[in-house]
């Protein structure tokens, strides 16, 4: 298995921009998770999905996130517009059901000019 | 609600010398306790978890963590570090096994002297 497959590694934009993240989970999980790690507040659940319905965005930060899971294998957190504040590591995990640990992507690194 | 306090920020450990990571957490029910390991530029793997059970639980890398409930602690200790154990860990806690997502701590730094 690839393990939980984030795209793109690295982003760089400027203010004002939209930004889409997106991830693939481990096939057969049904659980997918959105963190966002920095230095000052660490790692933060932005929002999760079980069977493609979100359950739960109480830690997305502002109106302008949003995230989507159109089927059990792709899901995108997009960012409108983006500001410098955002700039973050932004993960996407993703766990069978029942969690009992998750699988964690490598991580989208933005950057916001 | 769920806390996760890791109260070292740093540690530095010789090679071959043993380690001890404190953890402590709060959490009304029965808590679900994992330790991750994130290496620079990477994202988090799995150490180990405790559900239930036996308080020593064993992980992957030589590791181990002890749940310890009166203390409200889950310590991670390794008997001899290896170079390639520099890295920060995490510390989670979280219901149902994490299945309604994950509390994490700030992360302990561990620095590998030769």
């Amino acid at each position: 298995d690839a393990g939980v497959i984030q795209s793109p590694r690295h982003e760089v934009t400027e203010m004002g921009q939209e930004v889409t993240l997106r991830c693939k989970p481990i096939s057969g999980h049904n659980s997918l998770f959105w963190y966002r790690q920095t230095m000052m507040r660490g790692l933060e659940l932005l929002i999760y999905f079980n069977n493609n319905v979100p359950i739960d965005d109480s830690g997305m930060p502002e109106d302008r996130f949003s995230a989507k899971m159109p089927n059990a294998s792709f899901s995108t957190l997009k960012i409108q517009p983006s500001e410098p504040r955002d700039s973050a590591v932004y993960f996407c995990a993703s766990s069978a059901r029942g969690g009992y640990g998750y699988t964690f992507g490598s991580g989208t690194r933005l950057t916001v000019v | 609600a769920q806390s996760v306090t890791q109260p070292d920020i740093h540690i530095t450990v010789s090679e071959g010398a043993s380690l001890e990571l404190r953890c402590n957490y709060s959490y009304g029910a029965t808590p679900y306790l994992f330790w991750y390991v994130q290496s620079p530029g990477q994202g988090l793997q799995l150490l180990l978890k405790y559900f239930s059970g036996d308080t020593l639980v064993q992980g992957i890398k030589g590791f181990e963590a002890e749940f310890k409930r009166s203390q409200s602690s889950f310590n991670l200790r390794k008997p001899s570090v290896h170079w390639s154990d520099a890295a920060e860990y995490f510390c989670a806690v979280g219901a149902g096994g994490g299945a309604d997502g994950l509390t994490f701590g700030k992360g302990t730094h561990l620095i590998i002297q030769p």
